[in-house]
Protein backbone atom coordinates (compact mmCIF):
# COMPACT_ATOMS: atom_id res chain seq x y z
CA UNK A 1 0.00 0.00 0.00
CA UNK A 2 1.13 3.44 -0.85
CA UNK A 3 2.86 4.92 2.34
CA UNK A 4 4.77 8.17 2.93
CA UNK A 5 6.46 8.13 6.57
CA UNK A 6 8.34 11.53 7.63
CA UNK A 7 11.53 11.40 9.89
CA UNK A 8 11.06 12.40 13.73
CA UNK A 9 10.52 16.27 15.64
CA UNK A 10 13.06 18.43 15.10
CA UNK A 11 14.22 21.13 17.34
CA UNK A 12 16.41 24.20 16.09
CA UNK A 13 17.98 27.28 16.95
CA UNK A 14 16.86 30.60 15.16
CA UNK A 15 19.46 30.92 11.91
CA UNK A 16 19.92 26.87 11.69
CA UNK A 17 18.26 24.77 9.12
CA UNK A 18 16.12 21.55 9.47
CA UNK A 19 16.30 18.91 6.81
CA UNK A 20 12.76 16.72 6.85
CA UNK A 21 12.44 13.04 4.96
CA UNK A 22 9.66 11.23 3.34
CA UNK A 23 9.82 7.88 2.49
CA UNK A 24 7.98 6.45 0.12
CA UNK A 25 6.63 3.03 -0.39
CA UNK A 26 3.89 0.83 -2.52
CA UNK A 27 4.11 2.73 -5.98
CA UNK A 28 6.58 3.73 -8.69
CA UNK A 29 8.29 6.53 -7.20
CA UNK A 30 8.93 8.66 -10.38
CA UNK A 31 5.61 8.85 -11.13
CA UNK A 32 4.23 10.94 -8.48
CA UNK A 33 4.96 14.61 -7.83
CA UNK A 34 5.39 15.34 -4.22
CA UNK A 35 4.50 18.55 -2.53
CA UNK A 36 5.30 19.93 0.81
CA UNK A 37 3.11 22.00 3.30
CA UNK A 38 3.11 23.19 6.47
CA UNK A 39 0.85 24.22 9.11
CA UNK A 40 1.64 26.73 11.97
CA UNK A 41 -0.24 25.65 15.28
CA UNK A 42 -4.03 26.53 15.20
CA UNK A 43 -3.27 27.68 11.84
CA UNK A 44 -4.29 26.52 7.83
CA UNK A 45 -2.30 24.67 5.75
CA UNK A 46 -0.05 26.66 3.59
CA UNK A 47 1.78 25.28 0.20
CA UNK A 48 5.42 26.05 0.47
CA UNK A 49 6.21 23.65 -3.24
CA UNK A 50 6.82 20.32 -5.08
CA UNK A 51 9.18 18.42 -6.24
CA UNK A 52 9.18 15.98 -9.51
CA UNK A 53 10.85 12.97 -8.32
CA UNK A 54 11.42 11.72 -12.29
CA UNK A 55 13.98 14.41 -12.32
CA UNK A 56 14.49 16.31 -9.48
CA UNK A 57 12.88 19.26 -10.87
CA UNK A 58 11.00 21.99 -8.84
CA UNK A 59 8.38 24.97 -8.18
CA UNK A 60 8.87 26.81 -4.78
CA UNK A 61 6.11 29.12 -3.70
CA UNK A 62 8.39 32.77 -3.98
CA UNK A 63 8.22 33.24 0.06
CA UNK A 64 10.11 30.20 0.33
CA UNK A 65 12.26 30.52 -2.79
CA UNK A 66 16.09 31.17 -1.21
CA UNK A 67 15.20 29.30 1.67
CA UNK A 68 13.41 26.04 0.85
CA UNK A 69 15.06 23.15 -1.29
CA UNK A 70 13.76 20.32 -2.00
CA UNK A 71 15.52 16.95 -3.30
CA UNK A 72 14.96 13.26 -3.96
CA UNK A 73 17.04 10.28 -3.65
CA UNK A 74 15.67 7.63 -6.30
CA UNK A 75 17.70 5.00 -4.67
CA UNK A 76 15.68 5.16 -1.46
CA UNK A 77 12.36 6.93 -2.97
CA UNK A 78 12.76 9.47 -0.67
CA UNK A 79 12.48 13.21 -0.81
CA UNK A 80 13.59 15.87 1.40
CA UNK A 81 12.82 19.36 2.60
CA UNK A 82 15.73 21.67 4.05
CA UNK A 83 14.55 25.10 5.47
CA UNK A 84 17.72 27.29 6.31
CA UNK A 85 17.83 30.59 7.95
CA UNK A 86 15.03 29.60 10.89
CA UNK A 87 12.75 31.87 12.68
CA UNK A 88 10.28 31.46 15.31
CA UNK A 89 7.60 32.16 12.77
CA UNK A 90 8.70 28.89 11.23
CA UNK A 91 7.86 26.49 13.93
CA UNK A 92 4.79 24.44 12.26
CA UNK A 93 4.12 21.08 10.94
CA UNK A 94 5.73 20.16 7.67
CA UNK A 95 3.86 17.44 5.95
CA UNK A 96 4.92 15.79 2.46
CA UNK A 97 2.02 14.79 0.03
CA UNK A 98 1.46 13.11 -2.64
CA UNK A 99 -2.31 14.58 -4.60
CA UNK A 100 -3.82 11.67 -2.76
CA UNK A 101 -1.83 10.62 0.31
CA UNK A 102 -0.55 12.80 2.83
CA UNK A 103 2.70 11.77 5.18
CA UNK A 104 1.89 12.05 9.06
CA UNK A 105 3.75 15.51 9.91
CA UNK A 106 6.90 16.57 10.69
CA UNK A 107 7.32 19.20 14.04
CA UNK A 108 9.51 21.16 13.55
CA UNK A 109 9.87 23.58 16.65
CA UNK A 110 11.90 27.21 16.23
CA UNK A 111 13.59 27.74 19.70
CA UNK A 112 16.07 29.74 21.67
CA UNK B 1 -0.95 34.36 -6.33
CA UNK B 2 -4.75 32.93 -6.25
CA UNK B 3 -6.58 33.89 -3.27
CA UNK B 4 -9.31 31.21 -2.30
CA UNK B 5 -11.74 32.48 -0.17
CA UNK B 6 -13.98 29.57 1.74
CA UNK B 7 -17.14 30.43 3.77
CA UNK B 8 -18.26 30.01 6.32
CA UNK B 9 -15.12 30.27 8.70
CA UNK B 10 -17.24 27.75 10.77
CA UNK B 11 -20.50 25.98 10.57
CA UNK B 12 -22.59 24.61 13.03
CA UNK B 13 -24.60 21.32 12.28
CA UNK B 14 -26.21 18.20 13.71
CA UNK B 15 -25.74 14.22 12.92
CA UNK B 16 -28.02 13.52 9.90
CA UNK B 17 -27.80 17.40 8.70
CA UNK B 18 -26.87 18.48 4.93
CA UNK B 19 -23.99 20.71 4.93
CA UNK B 20 -22.59 22.80 2.35
CA UNK B 21 -19.42 24.74 1.89
CA UNK B 22 -18.10 27.22 -0.79
CA UNK B 23 -14.90 28.27 -2.68
CA UNK B 24 -14.14 31.14 -4.44
CA UNK B 25 -11.14 31.55 -6.45
CA UNK B 26 -10.01 35.24 -7.05
CA UNK B 27 -9.41 34.27 -10.87
CA UNK B 28 -10.86 31.55 -13.08
CA UNK B 29 -9.24 28.05 -12.58
CA UNK B 30 -11.34 25.60 -14.36
CA UNK B 31 -11.94 22.66 -12.43
CA UNK B 32 -8.95 22.91 -10.61
CA UNK B 33 -10.20 22.13 -7.26
CA UNK B 34 -9.17 19.82 -4.86
CA UNK B 35 -11.24 19.18 -0.92
CA UNK B 36 -9.36 17.84 2.12
CA UNK B 37 -10.81 17.07 5.30
CA UNK B 38 -8.66 17.66 8.77
CA UNK B 39 -9.00 16.63 12.10
CA UNK B 40 -7.56 17.59 15.38
CA UNK B 41 -3.82 16.43 15.30
CA UNK B 42 -3.69 14.43 12.48
CA UNK B 43 -2.28 14.84 8.33
CA UNK B 44 -5.13 16.10 5.98
CA UNK B 45 -6.86 13.81 4.52
CA UNK B 46 -8.14 14.08 0.46
CA UNK B 47 -11.76 14.17 -0.55
CA UNK B 48 -12.00 15.26 -4.23
CA UNK B 49 -9.80 15.99 -6.84
CA UNK B 50 -11.14 17.61 -9.96
CA UNK B 51 -13.59 19.55 -8.41
CA UNK B 52 -16.11 17.03 -8.07
CA UNK B 53 -13.73 13.62 -8.73
CA UNK B 54 -13.96 11.26 -5.11
CA UNK B 55 -10.51 9.79 -4.10
CA UNK B 56 -10.89 6.19 -4.18
CA UNK B 57 -12.56 5.15 -0.82
CA UNK B 58 -14.25 8.35 -0.14
CA UNK B 59 -18.00 7.72 0.34
CA UNK B 60 -20.44 9.18 -1.55
CA UNK B 61 -22.24 11.17 0.92
CA UNK B 62 -19.33 13.75 -0.21
CA UNK B 63 -19.96 15.58 -3.69
CA UNK B 64 -18.26 18.94 -5.14
CA UNK B 65 -18.99 20.64 -7.92
CA UNK B 66 -17.83 24.22 -9.45
CA UNK B 67 -16.02 25.22 -12.44
CA UNK B 68 -14.24 28.66 -12.81
CA UNK B 69 -14.49 30.25 -9.70
CA UNK B 70 -17.21 29.27 -7.74
CA UNK B 71 -17.03 25.45 -5.40
CA UNK B 72 -18.81 23.65 -3.51
CA UNK B 73 -18.27 20.86 -1.24
CA UNK B 74 -21.49 19.15 0.00
CA UNK B 75 -21.59 16.70 2.99
CA UNK B 76 -24.76 14.60 3.60
CA UNK B 77 -26.33 13.02 6.35
CA UNK B 78 -23.78 13.96 8.96
CA UNK B 79 -21.98 11.85 11.28
CA UNK B 80 -19.77 12.15 13.97
CA UNK B 81 -16.73 11.29 12.02
CA UNK B 82 -17.28 14.20 9.90
CA UNK B 83 -16.82 16.97 12.17
CA UNK B 84 -13.54 18.00 11.37
CA UNK B 85 -11.81 21.02 9.48
CA UNK B 86 -12.42 20.96 5.53
CA UNK B 87 -9.94 22.79 3.21
CA UNK B 88 -10.43 23.56 -0.13
CA UNK B 89 -7.18 24.07 -2.67
CA UNK B 90 -6.50 25.41 -6.25
CA UNK B 91 -4.09 23.66 -8.47
CA UNK B 92 -4.06 25.46 -11.24
CA UNK B 93 -1.37 27.39 -11.16
CA UNK B 94 1.35 28.08 -8.91
CA UNK B 95 1.78 28.53 -5.94
CA UNK B 96 -0.91 26.12 -4.91
CA UNK B 97 -3.34 27.91 -2.65
CA UNK B 98 -5.35 27.18 0.04
CA UNK B 99 -8.48 28.18 1.53
CA UNK B 100 -8.53 29.31 5.04
CA UNK B 101 -10.31 25.95 5.97
CA UNK B 102 -14.19 25.48 7.65
CA UNK B 103 -14.40 24.04 10.88
CA UNK B 104 -17.14 21.88 11.12
CA UNK B 105 -18.59 21.68 14.78
CA UNK B 106 -21.61 19.86 16.92
CA UNK B 107 -24.87 21.77 16.99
Amino acid sequence: QVQLVQSGAEVRKPGASVKVSCKTSGYTFSIYYIHWVRQAPGQGLEWMGIINPGDGSTTYAQRFQGRATMTRDTSTSTVYMELSSLKSEDSAVYYCARDDFWGQGTLVTVSS
Amino acid sequence: DIQMTQSPSSLSASVGDRVTITCRASQGISNYVAWFQQKPGRAPKSLIYAASTLQSGVPSKFSGSGSGTDFTLTITSLQPEDFATYYCQQYNTYPYTFGQGTKLEFK
